[in-house]
């Protein structure tokens, strides 16, 4: 069965330093986004991708963040420098279609900075 | 806001008993989902409700949508100890992109 899949699970950083996390969403899929999950918080909006664009992102979505789909496979979130509040489970998600609601989600990347 | 708000935040039951999970929002959808989350791993798809449908089942699972007052609920029949996890509303909607927002979860327990 076609899976999300993310890269690295896991990620330890330094304050300050750029983090770049991976998705490779399902092949078909035209819909991309970016969540986050605070530990044992709810799952939050950071952005929506789509046609090769930004559709739309939330407060959360500073200028210290970016995303990209740089080959026609991967999807990515680089967070240019991190806050020890930057740490988090980012979950990748994707979505067929206009006319399809469900969302398939990756396993997720920890990211933890000290 | 759009973003679903869960009731109750926790919820333990013995095998067997059906647990249900309540869902509310605050503006227009398009649709409304349940995800499920095993502590620490992505979050998997349930089931979606459209917002012109009032319910919908699938297995064991029962979803109804009241969009007069703004809620849904998630009925999970003759639970079982694999049952156990966070299950989170979410509702889908056009604001420029199309956007799914979720809620806080409910943590269901179920004891075997």
């Amino acid at each position: 069965e076609p899976e999300v899949t993310q890269t690295p699970s896991h990620q330890v950083t330094q304050m300050g330093q750029e983090v770049i996390l991976r998705c490779v969403p399902i092949s078909n899929h035209l819909y991309f986004y970016w969540y986050r999950q605070i530990l044992g918080q709810k799952v939050e909006f950071l952005v929506s991708f789509y046609n090769n664009e930004i559709s739309e992102k939330s407060e959360i979505f500073d200028d210290q963040f970016s995303v990209e789909r740089p080959d026609g496979s991967n999807f990515t979130l680089k967070i240019r420098s991190t806050k020890l509040e930057d740490s988090a489970m980012y979950f990748c998600a994707s979505r067929a279609g206009q006319n399809t609601g469900e969302l398939f989600f990756g396993e997720g990347s920890r990211l933890t900075v000290l | 806001s759009q973003q679903g708000e869960e009731d109750p935040q926790a919820l333990s039951i013995q095998e067997g008993e059906n647990a249900t999970m309540n869902c509310s929002y605050k503006t227009s959808i398009n649709n409304l989902q349940w995800y499920r989350q095993n502590s620490g791993r992505g979050l998997v798809h349930l089931i979606l409700i459209r917002s012109n449908e009032r319910e919908k089942h699938s297995g064991r699972l029962r979803v109804t949508l009241d969009t007069s007052k703004k809620s849904s609920s998630l009925l999970i029949t003759a639970s079982r100890a694999a049952d156990t996890a966070s299950y989170f509303c979410a509702t889908g909607a056009y604001t420029g992109g199309f956007k799914t927002i979720f809620g806080a979860g409910t943590r269901l327990f179920v004891k075997a």
